[in-house]
């Protein structure tokens, strides 16, 4: 199993502030993917194939890596990006999540 | 419009058995490969499985290998999932996700969940 590891757990930024979280995993994958999901809600996909930007997601937004290490990157935190950031992997089956970033507002 | 909406959970007794349903509708539900994924309370989420259109392939993390049973009826557009000998870290919220193309580009669509709780 690809175990996925997300840093940090838990952040804090102002806002205009540049944010960035990891996501490593433990053997190398082709693409990253990565989710947003805010209380009650179901995650949506927000980053696909690592760099590509699902519909709707602010340009403000990106993501980059390759092998075992991606990020994703917010160049000016807003409000409304308050939330938590999953990482999953579909190289390999299991298809599994990290354990997830809980971006707060500082 | 892609909705997927689950149903079927409740309350259930540790040992128990439970069968979940997914209703797809704004598309074509038979060409696409589809997961359930979980999340318990206050936790992260886990992948539980896959299958694909025509049910000749079902995927699922090990660990539920041998709990949960993931089917398909592709002319009523529903997906299942039937777990059994449920146990008290199986309550979550249970999604059925589909993914942005057939089989890949991630999960661009869940449903709202469905909660599973297993308690006596």
């Amino acid at each position: 199993e690809n175990v996925l590891t997300q840093s940090p757990a838990i952040m804090s930024a102002s806002l205009g502030e540049k944010v960035t979280m990891s996501c490593r995993a433990s053997s190398s994958v082709n693409y990253m993917y990565w989710y947003q999901q805010k209380s009650d809600a179901s995650p949506k996909l927000w980053i696909y194939y690592t760099s590509n930007l699902a519909p709707g997601v602010p340009a403000r937004f990106s993501g980059s890596g390759s092998g075992n290490s991606y990020s994703l990157t917010i160049s000016s935190m807003e409000g409304e990006d308050a939330a938590t950031y999953y990482c999953q992997q579909f190289t390999s089956s299991p298809y599994t999540f990290g354990g997830g970033t809980k971006l707060e507002i500082k | 419009e892609v909705k997927l909406l689950e149903s079927g959970g409740g309350l259930v007794q540790p040992g128990g058995s439970l069968k979940l349903s997914c209703a797809a509708s704004g598309f074509d539900f038979s060409r696409y490969w589809m997961s359930w994924v979980r999340q318990a309370p206050g936790k992260g989420l886990e992948w539980i499985g896959e299958i694909n259109p025509d049910s000749s392939t079902i995927n699922y993390t090990p660990s539920l290998k041998d709990k949960f049973i993931i089917s398909r009826d592709n002319a009523k557009n529903t997906l299942y999932l039937q777990m059994s000998k449920v146990r008290s870290e199986d309550t979550a919220l249970y999604y059925c996700a589909r993914p942005l193309y057939g089989n890949y580009g991630g999960f661009a669509y869940w449903g709202q969940g469905t909660l599973v709780t297993v308690s006596a």
